[in-house]
């Protein structure tokens, strides 16, 4: 059973230019949450998705950012117009429900960096 | 949700047994206390997870006293590769709030 994939890896992007990060969950969860990691600091919640379906975006900023999970494919987390200060290391993880026990499995993440 | 404090850094020696303390003054009936353990360049890691006394499990265990105020994680005879940060998670929720965490270093 694979686990949680990201892609890419490593994103470099200029200013003013999109970034697009992929999560495809492990077989068999349907819930996805993303988090975002600034250098020496703890994970930060952005959002969770199910199937098709925005639950919490709490944590996300107002602008440039957004997220999708598709009937079909990965969760995409898309980061429009990006500054320097979006650089940073993005987490995505699933689960196999949204109670506290059950577990949520990360991925490797991707590391953007904004030139 | 209830607010965590752990110790920044820990050193250790390999063999040795290592015990990490996160505090959680604010804790609630319903909270969960969870560990991750994290890489560098890598996603956390789900450890242990308690609501109170002691569970164990291969990697580790956890010890919740009475009052659930704090909770200690305890790693049996650390090796190399148990170098990483750890972090103490309390809540009731799915939304995980990750503190700064516990940097545990081990030599040889």
């Amino acid at each position: 059973n694979a686990g949680v994939m990201q892609n890419p890896r490593h994103l470099v992007r200029r200013r003013g230019q999109e970034a697009r990060l992929r999560c495809s969950p492990m077989k068999g969860h349907s819930h996805v949450y993303w988090y975002r990691q600034l250098p020496e600091e703890g994970l930060k919640f952005m959002v969770y998705l199910q199937k098709e379906n925005i639950i919490d975006e709490s944590g996300m900023p107002k602008e440039r950012f957004s997220a999708e999970f598709p009937k079909e494919g990965p969760s995409i987390l898309r980061i429009q117009q990006v500054v320097r200060g979006d650089s940073a290391a993005y987490f995505c993880a699933s689960s196999p429900g949204r109670k506290a026990t059950d577990t949520q499995y990360f991925g490797p993440g991707t590391r953007l960096t904004v030139l | 949700l209830a607010k965590t404090t752990q110790p920044i850094s820990m050193d250790s020696y390999e063999g040795q047994e290592v015990n990490i303390t996160c505090s959680h003054n604010n804790i609630a009936t319903n909270d969960y206390i969870t560990w991750y353990q994290q890489f560098p360049s890598q996603g956390p890691r789900f450890i242990i997870q308690g609501y109170k006394t002691k569970v164990t499990n291969e990697v580790a265990s956890l010890f919740i006293p009475a009052d659930r105020k704090s909770s200690t994680l305890s790693l049996p005879r650390v090796s190399l590769s148990d170098t990483a940060v750890y972090y103490c998670l309390v809540g009731n929720t799915d939304k995980l709030i990750f503190g700064t965490g516990t940097r545990l270093q081990v030599f040889p």
